[in-house]
């Protein structure tokens, strides 16, 4: 049964310190994709990648966010330093160019105390 | 820009019994598709429905069909015999234009969140 694997779904942090949150796409899928979800402001798109490649990380706070597809079958997204704004349920989600249709991981539950 | 608007933040519904979900939607795009997510308490979101914007029929799952009024822009999930495992919050989102790119990303609206009571 093919699926988006998240690691770790939990994590709780002290702010300051550095987060790394992976992703293994499902294997065929060429595009992949980080949203986050808050109560306040929904889901909202990070970034997103097709062929490895990024392609917009227009939602993504660049001085300490950062997204990488070191290969097909790994996404990793990193904050340096946490904030504590920064908790929050973060999900990945993989799919094929321009279908539209998206399967997400079962998402990273971030705090940052 | 796509905009998708939820404004049912909550609604309750008697076991068996149907419930409309609304989804209205903006964009200037001739293409685009519409989709429905279901997210239950676990927080995985599952993939429900899909209806494209040249599709002629409504959408239909088993229990999920999509009430598509292209002129009114809206796409309503309508879920037939609810069940007390359709408790969850549900999310319309909506895909641009392949053709030009705008295919490959979601944009969410803010969910309704479902209560199915006995």
């Amino acid at each position: 049964d093919a699926r988006v694997t998240q690691t770790p779904r939990h994590k709780v942090t002290e702010m300051g310190q550095e987060v790394t949150m992976r992703c293994q796409p499902i294997l065929g899928h060429n595009t992949v994709f980080w949203y986050r979800q808050t109560m306040m402001q929904g889901l909202e798109l990070l970034a997103y990648f097709r062929n490895r490649a990024p392609l917009d990380d227009s939602g993504m706070p660049k001085d300490r966010f950062s997204a990488e597809m070191p290969d097909a079958t790994l996404a990793t997204l990193k904050i340096q330093p946490s904030e504590p704004r920064d908790s929050a349920v973060y999900f990945c989600a993989s799919g094929l160019v321009g279908r539209g249709l998206l399967f997400f991981g079962q998402g990273t539950r971030l705090t940052v105390v | 820009a796509q905009k998708i608007t939820q404004t049912q933040p909550g609604m309750f519904v008697q076991e068996k019994e149907a419930v409309t979900l609304d989804c209205t939607y903006d964009t200037s795009d001739p293409s685009y598709g519409l989709f429905w997510y279901k997210q239950p308490s676990s927080g995985e979101m599952i993939f429900l429905i899909y209806q494209g914007s040249y599709d002629q029929q409504n959408a239909t799952e088993g229990r999920y069909s999509l009430n598509f009024q292209k002129a009114r822009k809206s796409a309503n999930l309508v879920i037939s015999a609810s069940q007390l495992g359709d408790s969850a919050m549900y999310f319309c989102a909506m895909r641009g234009n392949i053709l030009t790119g705008g295919g490959n990303k979601l944009t969410f609206g803010t969910g309704t969140q479902l209560k199915v009571e006995l």
